[in-house]
């Protein structure tokens, strides 16, 4: 079956440079879900998006933005990144409850 | 908002062991309840859910059973393998559908 695909998997970033992370939901999937994991955390919510529309907003900051384009994938911006954006991004998408999580994206901020 | 408490590890088990993690909630409504499992290196996979009271989720031989008089949804396995090793998240979803985590256990299983 198909699964949530993220991309990169693995990125190395220098501080105030900037990111773009990609996430492509499972198929006729309508929800899109964006959460941070820092090193030994549990992820915390950032945000997420309905029909391209943003449905929900968590603990993102304002330095970072998101949006679900026409074709449902959904990329996250991240500006001015700092140390501290070191973490394990996730996407999860859904259709009904239940969110299926891609793989990850490892972001390393030097 | 909502929030999940869930046992504190490690957590050093002997192969055939009896596992329980115990996690309890506080929510608004009527939640839906799940447990995530991350193994080593990997991502976030979905073990087993409860949408509503008295629901038990399975998955893999474990087992919860939703129980809102308690406001608990405590994990069970009765026989631990080695390939269970992972870390364990008790998840709660609201009215908003964001999930909200807890800290998670980490479950070592020793053969």
């Amino acid at each position: 079956a198909a699964g949530v695909i993220q991309s990169p998997r693995h990125l190395i970033k220098e501080k105030r440079e900037t990111a773009t992370l990609k996430c492509y939901p499972i198929p006729r999937h309508d929800t899109v879900y964006w959460y941070q994991q820092g090193p030994g955390q549990d992820p915390q919510f950032l945000i997420s998006f309905y029909e391209k529309m943003q449905s929900d907003k968590g603990s993102i900051p304002d330095r970072f933005s998101a949006q679900q384009f026409s074709d449902y994938h959904s990329e996250l911006n991240m500006s001015s990144l700092e140390l501290g954006d070191s973490a394990l991004y996730f996407c999860a998408s859904s259709q009904k409850e239940t969110q299926y999580f891609g793989p990850g994206t490892r972001l390393l901020v030097l | 908002g909502d929030s999940v408490t869930q046992m504190e590890g490690p957590v050093t088990l002997s192969e055939e062991a009896f596992l329980t993690i115990n996690c309890t909630y506080t929510a608004t409504g009527y939640p839906s309840l799940f447990w995530y499992v991350q193994y080593p290196g990997e991502g976030l996979q979905l073990l087993l859910k409860a949408t509503k009271a008295d629901d038990k989720g399975s998955n893999k031989g474990f087992e919860a059973t939703y129980r809102k008089e308690t406001t608990s949804f405590h994990l069970e396995k009765g026989s631990v393998q080695v390939s269970d090793s992972a870390v364990y998240f008790c998840v709660t979803q609201g009215g908003s559908e964001k999930l909200v985590f807890g800290k998670g256990t980490k479950l070592t299983v020793n053969p």
